[in-house]
């Protein structure tokens, strides 16, 4: 089963900065790579897809990269709404599996 | 527009039984895959479990495995979880959730989940 490895557990900067969070695979999961963003009280909503593709309705701060084993969810200038915890996942052939979420705070 | 809206949490005894639904509505129900996705109480997203657009392939997570089940009735829109012989470490929102398969798998619709407490 892979796992996937998220740093750091927190990130703690302003409004106006830039966000850079990590994602590793335990083995490589070629760009099967999701971003969801998880505010309080709320159900996550997807961001990313295929490591690197927009979801629908996502301001173009939020971008995506990486393959293989290395990934990272880039947010440009932090708004105070993106101000939340984000978890990347990998779809397997039978289980789909999350990261333990990078908390974004001010 | 795509709805989930999940169903029958509470509070429940160890080792009892409990059964969650999540009705669908606003897409083909019947042509999408389907997914159990919890979260304890402070902690991380968990997946559960995802049954195939018609039902012919399940998977559950070993954590729940040969105690949950998932289901669905594509005539009724639903799809369901049978939680049985439940633990305390059980405790989470349960989620149901839509997936998009084929080259860019990804879940893109959330319920807003119910929750499941497992406590004497």
């Amino acid at each position: 089963e892979i796992v996937l490895t998220q740093s750091p557990g927190t990130l703690s900067l302003s409004p106006g900065e830039r966000a850079t969070l990590s994602c590793r695979a335990s083995r490589s999961v070629s760009t099967y790579l999701v971003w969801y963003q998880q505010k309080p009280g709320q159900a996550p909503r997807l961001l990313m897809y295929g490591a690197s593709d927009r979801a629908t309705g996502i301001p173009d701060r939020f971008s995506g990269s990486g393959s293989g084993t290395d990934f990272t969810l880039t947010i440009s200038r932090l708004e105070p709404e993106d101000f939340a915890v984000y978890y990347c996942q990998h779809y397997g052939s039978s289980s789909w599996t999350f990261g333990q979420g990078t908390k974004v705070e001010i | 527009q795509v709805q989930l809206v999940e169903s029958g949490g509470g509070v429940v005894q160890p080792g009892r039984s409990l059964r969650l639904s999540c009705a669908a509505s606003g897409f083909p129900f019947g042509t999408f895959v389907m997914h159990w996705v919890r979260q304890a109480p402070g902690k991380g997203l968990e997946w559960v479990a995802l049954m195939s657009f018609d039902g012919t392939n399940t998977y559950h997570a070993d954590a729940v495995k040969g105690r949950f089940t998932i289901s669905r009735d594509n005539s009724r829109n639903t799809l369901y979880l049978q939680m049985n012989n439940l633990r305390a470490e059980d405790t989470a929102v349960y989620y149901c959730a839509r997936a998009i398969v084929g080259a860019k798998p990804r879940i893109d619709y959330w319920g807003q989940g119910t929750l499941v407490t497992v406590s004497s």
